[in-house]
């Protein structure tokens, strides 16, 4: 079974912690991606990555960074947490040659 | 990529075939039609894809319009598990390099009632 582990159900920090949300793939995908989920909002594309230290942003990559030093492994950092990143964040992967991604069960992240 | 257009929420009945369209009026040439669908509280799940052909797996098959323009999903036999969000994405076909990514809308909210 394919799987895509995030290491977080559910996480609660303080107004400007560093987190390091983090994300495990074992498929040898090349692709990897990062969104956040929020009510009425959709999914929102934050970064994604193509290859170990390569990265891209997605629509809303302010107050977030990323890291793949490893292939299967992509961080997301929230360099210093604020109340607006209380979301679900959704981390997923794909290979070159698959239609479909596979995403993790998600992290529920509060900021308080 | 192409963008899409889905109806809010859609209601069907338990057993009953589920029908979710998807407008993608500027799709190009090159772009497959997606779906996922994101039951509550989990990660999106892959569905079915297709180029022009009609599509068909063990979940749903997918009906592509000659033009191109629009598709449609169907749930064949709608269980109570089906509710769900449902998202149809409209990309290019090769996804190598820094084409990969991909861009949800908002779906449409399926609610299958008994």
């Amino acid at each position: 079974d394919v799987k895509v582990t995030q290491s977080s159900r559910y996480l609660v920090k303080r107004t400007g912690e560093k987190v390091f949300l983090e994300c495990v793939q074992d498929m040898d995908h090349e692709n990897m991606f990062w969104y956040r989920q929020d009510p009425g909002l959709g999914l929102r594309l934050i970064y994604f990555s193509y290859d170990v230290k390569m990265k891209e942003k997605g629509d809303i990559p302010e107050g977030y960074s990323v890291s793949r030093e490893k292939k299967e492994r992509f961080s997301l950092i929230l360099e210093s947490a604020s109340t607006n990143q209380t979301s679900m964040y959704l981390c997923a992967s794909k290979g070159p040659k698959r239609a479909e991604a596979f995403f993790g069960q998600g992290t529920r992240l509060t900021v308080v | 990529d192409a963008k899409t257009t889905q109806p809010t929420s859609m209601d069907c009945a338990e057993g009953r075939a589920a029908n979710l369209p998807c407008n993608h009026s500027t799709i190009s040439g090159n772009e497959y039609v997606y779906w996922y669908r994101q039951i509550h509280s989990q990660g999106p799940q892959y569905i079915i894809h297709g180029l022009k052909n009609n599509e068909t797996n063990e979940m749903a098959s997918l009906i592509i319009t000659e033009d191109r323009k629009s598709s449609t999903l169907i749930l064949p036999h709608a269980t109570l598990r089906d509710t769900a969000v449902y998202y149809c994405i409209v990309r290019v076909a090769y996804y190598g390099g820094s084409q990969g990514n991909l861009i949800f809308g908002k779906g449409t909210k399926l609610s299958v009632k008994p």
